[in-house]
């Protein structure tokens, strides 16, 4: 069971709005930065977001994030068929000692 | 700039293997760098990391006393050596580069290498 709380899935149709959430604790989010990332399978993870909020080159502005106390949020607009996808946050847990990821949040775009 | 991993393949339990992770195109040395599997049908775990210029590791507790992690920064390969292989440690083994940044994240990965833990 992951540190790391995320819904199992979201779905929205394209053109839609989409966020997907991440809870964690005071010892992990509450205490460190969270990184998002986009995995499709058979593929590697995609680095989308670091930091809480800021955006590698190369992402679009429509996926955005944001962290409050220990929880975080990932967001998507205007949502494309190829942004479905296996979405993960992934934090240090300061207390463990270790990395944490969440469970991942499957996206469908119907 | 890429991370090639290799050496994934079947294993009985209670047996060894040594994983690679080639780097190429940026400086290895400088990067701390992670391992992370991804079993059949579930999320990402995080296994280990090293750190780079110290050469610290860490390691999840489902591997600890199992699981080596080192590097080789000379040829700019990381290695992860697993003994006493568990048949929950089947899974699709993958390295990553820390990014740049204050937390930790990764900004590339390799493609991963699948390890199969059967009789």
């Amino acid at each position: 069971q992951s540190a790391l709380t995320q819904p199992p899935s979201v779905s929205a149709a394209p053109g839609q709005t989409v966020t997907i959430s991440c809870s964690g604790s005071s010892s992990n989010i509450g205490k460190n930065y969270v990184s998002w990332y986009q995995h499709l399978p058979g593929t590697a993870p995609k680095l989308l977001i670091y930091d809480n909020y800021v955006r590698p080159s190369g992402i679009p502005d429509r996926f955005s994030a944001s962290k409050s106390g220990t929880s975080a949020t990932l967001g998507i607009t205007g949502l494309q068929t190829g942004d479905e996808a296996d979405y993960y946050c992934g934090t240090w847990d300061t207390s463990l000692s270790v990395v944490l990821f969440g469970g991942g949040t499957k996206l469908t775009v119907l | 700039v890429q991370l090639v991993d290799s050496g994934g393949g079947l294993v009985q339990p209670g047996g060894s293997l040594r994983l690679s992770c080639e780097a190429s195109g940026f400086i290895f040395s400088r990067y701390s760098m992670v391992w992370v599997r991804q079993p059949p049908g579930k999320g990402l775990e995080w296994v280990s990391s090293i750190i780079g210029g110290t050469g610290d590791t860490y390691y999840a507790d489902s591997v600890r006393g199992r699981f080596t992690v080192s590097r080789d920064d000379s040829k700019e390969i990381l290695f992860l050596q697993m003994s006493s292989l568990r048949v929950e440690d089947t899974a699709v083994y993958s390295c990553a580069r820390r990014g740049f940044g204050t937390g930790w994240n990764f900004d590339l990965w390799g493609q991963g290498t699948l390890v199969t833990v059967s009789s």
